[in-house]
């Protein structure tokens, strides 16, 4: 059975550091690895969507990497700003749609 | 109009009460899932659908009755719950059911009591 772990589960950071937020999964027959955003009393917002023949992808000030023979993916923010203030949540797709989702990382990030 | 819209946004039910949760998708796509995320706990799949077609039960309690009448549609009939029911439960769509980007709603959340 797949299990999804992040680390942090929390984190507070001060307005414009670089940080990385790290997802790890314990099947690595995956098809693709997705991360989201939530905020508070949300729903889920998607970031970034990985294949898993792909190494890894970008959205301006986002960058997720993918090692799936380690099991672990990363989630890298630069320059953080107040707005990036959520929990970000990573899911990984073991087949037909079935998305098995960690408990996420909540991250503030304060002016 | 956004992706994928639910209402109610809130629900407050009774254990005896008789509701339903609905999901509306603009994307075109075929495949809408239901997802239950208690607190502390993981966000959980409970049904997929594909072309209006169940293709996945993931051990869902009777209690929990969903119906897809047409690919833009679903909706989650809910009966008889339990306090411990009480959730955020989302809805999502994705071009097709695999390795494909899942799109989704705001939530409805519920609260029995």
């Amino acid at each position: 059975k797949q299990e999804v772990t992040q680390i942090p589960a929390a984190l507070s950071v001060p307005e414009g550091e670089n940080l990385v937020l790290n997802c790890s999964f314990t099947d690595s027959a995956i098809y693709n690895l997705q991360w989201f955003r939530q905020d508070p009393g949300k729903g889920l917002t998607s970031l970034l969507l990985i294949q898993s023949s792909q190494r890894e992808q970008t959205s301006g000030r986002l960058n997720a990497s993918l090692d799936k023979s380690s099991g672990r993916s990363t989630l890298y923010i630069a320059a953080s700003q107040p707005g990036d203030s959520a929990t970000y949540l990573c899911a990984v797709n073991s087949g037909y749609s079935t998305l098995t989702f960690g408990k996420g990382t909540m991250l503030l990030v304060s002016p | 109009e956004t992706g994928v819209t639910q209402t109610p946004r809130h629900l407050v039910m009774g254990m005896t009460n008789k509701k339903s949760l609905k999901c509306e998708q603009h994307l075109g796509h075929n495949a809408m899932y239901w997802y239950k995320q208690s607190a502390k706990k993981p966000l959980e799949l409970m049904f997929v659908y594909n072309f209006k077609e169940q293709t996945e039960n993931n051990s869902v309690p009777s209690r929990f009755s969903p119906e897809c009448p047409n690919s833009s549609h679903l909706f989650l009939h809910l009966h008889t719950l339990q306090p411990e029911d009480s959730a955020l439960y989302l809805c999502a769509s994705s071009p097709w059911t695999g390795a494909y980007e899942q799109y989704f709603g705001p939530g409805t959340r519920l609260t029995v009591t």
